[in-house]
């Protein structure tokens, strides 16, 4: 069965500092892999996906993830954040080649961006 | 074009009540999905909808919980009777692919059950 590990519920870091959120996931089958970010009273939006091809992964906003299959690894970086990056973010991984409709969701890590 | 409208926004009822949540999907949308988030916890999979019919319903929790998509349209979720354990956010998600390229989401509906 399928499992999202998010390793760290919050992550405080100074604007323009690097940040790494990061993602572990189980699956016995191939995934897809996804970013979603939510900003405070909003929705969740989607930064990111890994459906197949190279595995460094370029969203929106500036932020990156790279796909690991030994490690079983999703993590989020972003070489310098800004302070509108507060927000949670959340990994999601959906199993290949069974419709993919059930997506699931890790725990979510809210980054705390300081001046 | 719009995004996926959920209404209402918050809702705070006594435990026994009845409340119905409803989720407008963005126009063409064939895939309906309801999620919530309890606690600060994981979003979980409730269910999903392929126009009217319901593709996968193994994630609602017990029988109180009624999901309904009208005419492949919108979809309401209600619960009746409400218990404190069903405070949480509730997400509707919608997408065009069955195959989960990235979902839509709406904003959320915040139940509290008093």
């Amino acid at each position: 069965a399928q499992s999202v590990t998010q390793l760290d519920s919050q992550v405080p870091v100074f604007e323009e500092a690097p940040v790494e959120l990061r993602c572990n996931y189980s699956s016995s089958v191939s995934v897809y892999l996804f970013w979603y970010v939510q900003y405070p009273n909003q929705g969740l939006q989607l930064l990111l996906k890994y459906l197949s091809g190279s595995t460094l992964v370029k969203g929106i906003n500036g932020f990156e993830a790279e796909f690991n299959k030994s490690q079983t690894s999703f993590h989020l970086r972003k070489p310098s954040v800004h302070i509108s990056d507060t927000a949670e973010y959340f990994c999601a991984v959906s199993e290949v080649g069974t419709g993919g409709f059930k997506t699931i969701f890790g725990a979510g890590t809210r980054l705390f961006v300081k001046a | 074009e719009a995004g996926v409208t959920q209404f209402p926004s918050h809702s705070v009822i006594e435990k026994g009540q009845t409340v119905t949540l409803r989720c407008d999907p963005i126009s063409g949308h064939d895939n309906l999905y309801w999620y919530r988030r309890v606690m600060g916890k994981e979003i979980k999979f409730l269910l999903h909808f392929v126009k009217e019919s319901k593709q996968d319903e193994s994630g609602m929790p017990n029988n109180r919980f009624l999901a309904e998509r009208t005419g492949g349209t919108y979809s309401t979720l209600k619960v009746q009777p409400a218990e404190l354990e069903d405070s949480g956010v509730y997400f509707c998600a919608s997408s065009q692919e069955t195959d989960s390229y990235g979902y839509t989401f709406g904003s959320g509906t915040r139940l509290t059950v008093v």
